[in-house]
């Protein structure tokens, strides 16, 4: 089993929807990325988060430690949206690694 | 504003040219990552820098090196490019054991 897992893996969605995106694990961590990649183009940080919920623009993070769950939402969608979601984990502090783990990403697909 | 950079965002070398990937950042971040991330999978690490102490993953090639002769620069050096190295490559800083800023990448060509 991966110690991270996204869903969906693919997502379409029409313009203007309301959008979730979830990440589960199944390690400790200190802090979870929410990471944005457009198709063939370099990542953009969107959250990190160790508890509670964030908020930027249309997009929303949350997460519950204790259930080792957390959620991207993103209020009226546009085309532009449309880019794979990935969620690393940062492991926790003091241990032997600050190496992130990467889950498999979602790919959505915001359509006009 | 502060940022990660990285140039060029393109590169296209020939098979077996060495090639020279740059980033730098304004962040004045102490820790510095090198990841290779090739189509449709997740970014892997190469290396890191904690300051000056480099620190190499188990599985990076020997073809790949890297230099980071201050705080703000770091360069990725491929001595002999195959064509399996062909990969977007990332750059990313922090603090120590603080959240990772990612550059917008290079995209590298071998032909």
């Amino acid at each position: 089993k991966n110690e991270v897992e996204q869903s969906p893996q693919n997502l379409t969605a029409q313009e203007g929807e309301f959008i979730t995106i979830n990440c589960s694990y199944s390690v400790g961590i200190s802090a979870l990325h929410w990471l944005q990649q457009h198709p063939g183009g370099g990542i953009v940080s969107l959250f990190m988060l160790s508890s509670g919920k964030k908020k930027h623009g249309r997009l929303i993070a949350t997460i519950n430690i204790q259930e080792k769950h957390s959620s991207l939402h993103i209020t009226a969608s546009h085309p532009r949206d449309s880019a794979v979601y990935i969620c690393p984990l940062h492991p926790p502090k003091g241990g032997a690694t600050n190496k992130l783990i990467f889950g498999t990403g979602t790919l959505l697909a915001v359509q006009p | 504003d502060a940022m990660v950079i990285q140039n060029p965002r393109y590169q296209v070398t020939q098979f077996g040219k060495p090639v020279t990937l740059s980033c730098s950042q304004t962040l004045n971040h102490n820790v510095m990552y090198w990841y290779q991330q090739k189509s449709s999978q997740a970014p892997k690490l190469l290396f890191h820098y904690y300051d000056k102490d480099f620190n190499n993953e188990a599985d990076t090639p020997d073809n790949f090196q890297s230099r980071r002769p201050n705080t703000s620069f770091c360069f990725l050096d491929i001595r002999s490019p195959g064509l399996g190295d062909a990969a977007m490559y990332l750059c990313a800083t922090s603090l120590i054991e603080e959240t990772q800023y990612f550059g917008p990448g290079t995209r590298l060509l071998v032909l």
